[in-house]
């Protein structure tokens, strides 16, 4: 069974930095591009970033361009997103989904940016 | 980057109605090689999206057939045909044509009349 699991949110003051992780299972981690994808409160989704399998091709937003970072650890099943300068419009519930075609979601992890 | 735009924000329906939702580009999704990177998703109240249709008409494994992809270019519909309980929920339209940067419709909610 195809499993997906972030983990790493939380309160965090803006202009401040967060780092989230992503722990996939049930299927060869090291085959597929992954992406983060967020969802703002009562909002719809946005998509955050995307790395392919072997960390060749990356991609990000504009709007998270040149603040967030995403990476991935293929050793560890592991997908990254390094988020800095955070600001209150990055509160979201942010979710790793696997390939671009988004065919599987973890459940989510809440990132709040507040003072 | 492309906008896709989904009609209605909001349908309301009985159970056993058929229902169905628009989405519409602001360019065609036909790939230079042929395919055409239009999805749909169902995110279920406090749920995460999960994947009901690809390519415009091809159901992902384990979704219920009552659901149906169709369009071509810039205009494509998700039906559904009778509607169920468990039917419920957000639906959004996504393309992958264009990409980067992938972009998402605004959401239809599917909700009880």
């Amino acid at each position: 069974e195809v499993q997906l699991v972030e983990s790493g949110g939380g309160l965090v003051q803006p202009g401040r930095s967060l780092k989230l992780s992503c722990v996939a299972s049930g299927f060869t981690f090291s085959n597929y591009g992954m992406n983060w994808i967020r969802q703002a409160p009562g909002k719809g989704l946005e998509w955050v970033a995307y790395i392919s399998s072997g960390s060749s091709y990356i991609y990000y937003a504009e709007t998270v361009k040149g603040r967030f970072t995403i990476s991935r650890d293929n050793a560890k099943n592991t997908l990254y997103l390094q988020m800095t300068s955070l600001r209150s419009e990055d509160t979201a519930l942010y979710y790793c989904a696997r390939r671009q075609l988004v065919d599987y979601w973890g459940q989510g992890v809440m990132v709040t940016v507040s003072s | 980057d492309v906008v896709l735009t989904q009609t209605p924000p909001t349908s309301s329906a009985t159970i056993g109605q058929s229902v169905s939702i628009s989405c519409r580009s602001s360019q065609s999704l036909l790939h230079s090689n042929g395919n055409t990177y239009l999805h749909w998703l169902l995110q279920r109240p406090g749920q995460s999206p999960q994947l009901l249709i690809y390519l415009v008409s091809r159901l992902e494994s384990g979704v219920p057939n009552r659901f149906s992809g169709s369009g071509s270019g810039t205009d494509f519909t998700l039906k559904i045909s009778g509607v169920e309980a468990e039917d419920l929920g957000v639906y959004y339209c996504v393309q992958g044509t264009h990409a980067p940067p992938w972009t998402f419709g605004g959401g239809t909610k599917l909700e009880l009349k």
